[in-house]
């Protein structure tokens, strides 16, 4: 089945200990990114990749850091966590990014999200 | 910058109707558009996309308009269902840029 895969679904931590969340999809799709849904805030992004080993910031990266080693893989890992950082997570992916022409391979597929609090 | 905003925040309709949801953006040149459907704690679901160069896209009950030139676009959703009850959310992209997502409508279909 065709997906968007996060880990854990569920983290409740605390201040300055650091975490990852894990991403990875199964379609073979080149774009990648994170965004962080609050209350009265909406969805922001914080990172996002275009293919392996290119990253960009979004509009909220600060305190946060990505890798993209794998086509399939795009963990989000935050250092040194703090309480203004608990939301919820979701990872995302598509085909492509723009400019290839084809907008349709731009369907974004998100996985089912990752509620993090810091204590 | 592209700014999205969807109006009415929030709606309640009783099982059976037809209704409109509104989407409304700032740059009308806009590369495409989709309409997601988010369900309390989960993720996202893609309902629609519409390219720049189309007018309308139909899936079953759903039917969503774009009209670029007035920076709107419209979800459609016939014989509502207590089973749609959901946030819509639309999203706006730019040539070359991310989509813009904008804050959603909360539906609430009444048995």
């Amino acid at each position: 089945e065709a997906q968007v895969t996060q880990n854990p679904r569920y983290l409740i931590t605390v201040t300055g200990k650091k975490l990852t969340v894990t991403c990875s999809q199964n379609m073979n799709h080149e774009y990648m990114s994170w965004y962080r849904q609050d209350p009265g805030l909406g969805l922001r992004q914080i990172y996002y990749s275009m293919n392996v080993e290119v990253t960009d910031k979004g509009d909220v990266p600060e305190g946060y850091k990505v890798s993209r080693k794998e086509k399939r893989n795009f963990p989000l890992i935050l250092e040194s966590p703090s309480p203004n950082q608990t939301s919820l997570y979701f990872c995302a992916s598509s085909l492509s990014f723009g400019g290839q022409g084809i907008s349709t391979n731009e369907k974004l597929f998100f996985g089912s999200g990752t509620q993090l609090s810091v204590l | 910058k592209q700014e999205v905003t969807q109006i009415p925040a929030a709606l309640s309709v009783p099982e059976g109707e037809n209704l409109v949801l509104n989407c409304s953006f700032t740059d009308s040149a806009i590369y495409n558009l989709q309409w997601f459907r988010q369900d309390p704690g989960k993720g996202l679901t893609s309902l629609l996309l519409i390219q720049s160069s189309q007018r309308e896209q139909t899936s079953g009950r759903l039917n969503a308009s774009l009209d670029k030139s007035s920076g709107r676009s419209t979800l459609y959703i016939a014989a509502s269902q207590p089973g749609d009850s959901a946030t819509y959310l639309c999203a706006v992209k730019n040539y070359g840029q991310n989509f813009v997502f904008g804050p959603g409508t909360r539906l609430s279909v009444l048995p």
